[in-house]
């Protein structure tokens, strides 16, 4: 089944700075979506991109999506502390194949 | 607000034991599914329905099984325990099929001795 790989796999920044994660795919896809999960509980769901869509905004998150390249990226703008989590992208070609993860570390 | 609970959030069974894993959403959900999540390995689909009384298999329904009696109530069993089942559990559900997010329930913890 497709699955979405997530690179870089770590992330650790310092609060303020900007994080980003890339996400490839290897087939055809609905939507791409992005998910975040603090240690040890569920997944939170972040934001969708149809395929037919480019670029997405909400609050400090960016995504974009390059359908012919088969990635897509989450920017996260001004990073808080409480952004510390894994970071998780999910293509949706019938079903969701998640990948496996990024671990995003903002430090105060 | 969407709520999915699960009935425990830690749980330690024994090889051999049957095990209950219970998960309710409280939306009205179409689809429930369960993963279970492993270091290294991400989130993997074990089995998911569409509707009462429905099932699919996922990528790993192997020593699994379901049961969804009632729309809102998504079981899953594992028959007889072993210890490489031990994971971490997530329950979720999401309005339709294609083009909606899901929402996941906290997780439970197994851990098989």
């Amino acid at each position: 089944s497709q699955q979405g790989e997530e690179d870089p796999q770590a992330l650790s920044i310092q609060e303020g700075e900007n994080a980003t994660m890339n996400c490839s795919y290897k087939t055809s896809i609905n939507n791409l979506q992005w998910y975040r999960q603090n240690s040890g509980r569920g997944l939170v769901h972040l934001i969708l991109i149809r395929s037919n869509e480019r670029e997405k905004h909400s609050g400090r998150l960016r995504v974009t999506l390059d359908t012919s390249k088969k990635s897509s990226s989450l920017l996260i703008t001004a990073s808080r502390a409480a952004d510390t989590a894994s970071y998780f992208c999910a293509t949706d070609g019938g079903r969701l194949a998640f990948g496996k993860g990024n671990q995003v570390v903002v430090i105060p | 607000d969407v709520k999915v609970t699960q009935s425990s959030r830690y749980l330690v069974k024994r090889t051999g034991e049957k095990v209950f894993l219970e998960c309710v959403q409280d939306m009205d959900h179409e689809n429930m599914f369960w993963y279970r999540q492993d270091p290294g390995l991400g989130l993997r689909l074990i089995y998911f329905s569409y509707d009462v009384k429905m099932k699919e298999k996922g990528d790993i329904p192997e020593g699994y099984s379901v049961s969804r009696e009632k729309k809102e109530r998504f079981s899953l069993i594992l028959e007889s325990a072993s210890t490489n089942q031990t994971s971490m559990y997530l329950c979720a559900s999401s309005l339709l099929a294609g083009n909606y997010e899901q929402y996941f329930g906290p997780g439970t913890r197994l851990t098989v001795t």
